[in-house]
């Protein structure tokens, strides 16, 4: 059963410190996708990738957020130095090329007090 | 601006009484749009994909259609594990080209 992983699932940081969140797409997807989620803004898109090359990342605060993929199995989102309003769900989704079904993996709770 | 337009917000239903959600849209060239289901802490579950008008696409209780306007999700009698939330996101020719999602429509089915 092909799946999309995320670790960690949750995080509780405090503010100022790095948090790295990485995600492993479904197997022979080459388009990963990173979204955050919260009650008031749902589910935004941050950023994503084709073939491991960044497409479009304006949805991210540039001078603290900065997402990878540094192979085909491995996608990473970090924040540096993390905020209180960064807490949120954050999403890794992979598919085909698009237009196309998303597959969602499970999301890591961030906390940041 | 581009946006999409879930109705209702929430919705409660009794077990076996049919309804029907609503995504509008106001994109320029849809190429595609895209049903969703989400359970509590859980990521979106992809449903549907509906691409041009007049389309349908059915899977067990749920229906979507799709019209140059908007897209209806019908549920037909309900059971209480079809409570969730459900979204619906589009992809469109200009712009990130990447999904855009409505805020979704919180359902619950009650026994």
């Amino acid at each position: 059963d092909a799946r999309v992983t995320q670790t960690p699932r949750h995080k509780v940081t405090e503010m100022g410190q790095e948090v790295t969140m990485r995600c492993q797409p479904i197997l022979g997807h080459n388009t990963v996708f990173w979204y955050r989620q919260t009650m008031m803004q749902g589910l935004e898109l941050l950023a994503y990738f084709r073939n491991r090359a960044p497409l479009d990342d304006s949805g991210m605060p540039k001078d603290r957020f900065s997402a990878e993929m540094p192979d085909a199995t491995l996608a990473t989102l970090k924040i540096q130095p993390s905020e209180p309003r960064d807490s949120a769900v954050y999403f890794c989704a992979s598919g085909l090329v698009s237009p196309s079904e998303q597959y969602f993996g499970p999301g890591t709770r961030l906390t940041v007090t | 601006e581009d946006q999409v337009t879930q109705s209702p917000e929430a919705l409660r239903l009794q077990e076996g009484e049919s309804s029907s959600l609503n995504c509008s849209y106001t994109v320029s060239g849809l190429r595609g749009l895209f049903w969703y289901r989400q359970d509590p802490g859980k990521g979106p579950e992809f449903l549907f994909t509906l691409y041009s008008a007049g389309e349908e696409k059915e899977k067990e209780r749920l229906k979507a259609t799709l019209t140059k306007k908007e897209s209806f999700l019908h549920i037909t009698a309900p059971k209480p594990e079809d409570s969730a939330t459900y979204l619906c996101a589009v992809y469109m020719d200009t712009g990130r080209r990447a999904l855009t999602f409505g805020s979704g429509t919180r359902l619950q089915v009650q026994p």
